[in-house]
């Protein structure tokens, strides 16, 4: 399994601000996720960040908003851009393990006031 | 598009109680299934998985079937302990090319009562 450690765990934030997520793999992994849970509700899938390419955003996703960097196989940030209180949520980063295992990172609790 | 449906909670229980959280699936193909849990304040932990039909996975007392004929995956654990006390979900990925999506169900609170 991979060890992954994410920055900062949590953070409270005024609307119309920014923040960057770091997400740090033990291992070099082609292939970086990340998730969103909303309060009291599931994860979704916001992006998949491959090294060396665009990421590749979901429905309801965007660039502009959801800025991803990927500058080598064991790194990423995600920034959540001009923020509002909807931007609340838990921000998880995720990586492919042996046989087709996703592996989360600890989290990142957002809260936006 | 893929979907995951899982047992509403919350679920509360006694200790040593039995624990069945139901999980159904619609998926093109043959998708990997998966539970995982997730501790208060922290991420998610993969508790246990299956590949196939007829597999089952299994882990801490836990167990679930891959049953492709009712495209099920329950999870089930014949006595639950204070520190099961968690929210569970269900997921399934397709694998092949770049479709390594989990899908994931909206989650199961379980509480233990001591």
């Amino acid at each position: 399994s991979a060890v992954i450690s994410q920055k900062p765990s949590r953070d409270i934030c005024q609307r119309g601000t920014s923040l960057t997520i770091q997400c740090q793999v033990d291992s070099q992994v082609t292939m970086m996720f990340w998730y969103r849970q909303q309060p009291g509700q599931s994860l979704t899938l916001i992006a998949t960040a491959n090294q060396g390419s665009e990421a590749t955003y979901e429905s309801g996703f965007v660039i502009d908003k959801f800025p991803i960097s990927r500058p080598n196989l064991t790194f990423s940030t995600l920034t959540v851009s001009n923020m509002s209180p909807e931007d609340s949520s838990i921000y998880l980063c995720s990586v492919f393990g042996s046989q087709e295992t996703q592996y989360f990172g600890p989290g990142t609790r957002l809260l936006v006031l | 598009g893929d979907s995951v449906t899982q047992m509403e909670g919350p679920v509360t229980l006694s200790e040593e109680a039995f624990l069945t959280i139901n999980c159904t699936y619609t998926a093109t193909g043959y998708p990997s299934l998966f539970w995982y849990v997730q501790y208060p304040g922290e991420g998610l932990q993969l508790l246990l998985k299956a590949t196939k039909a007829d597999d089952k996975g299994s882990n801490k007392g836990f167990e679930a079937t891959y049953r492709k004929e009712t495209t099920s995956f329950h999870l089930e654990k014949g006595s639950v302990q204070v520190s099961d006390s968690a929210v569970y979900f269900c997921a399934l990925s397709r694998s092949g090319g770049s479709n390594y999506k989990l899908t994931f169900g909206k989650g199961t609170l379980l509480t233990v009562n001591p």
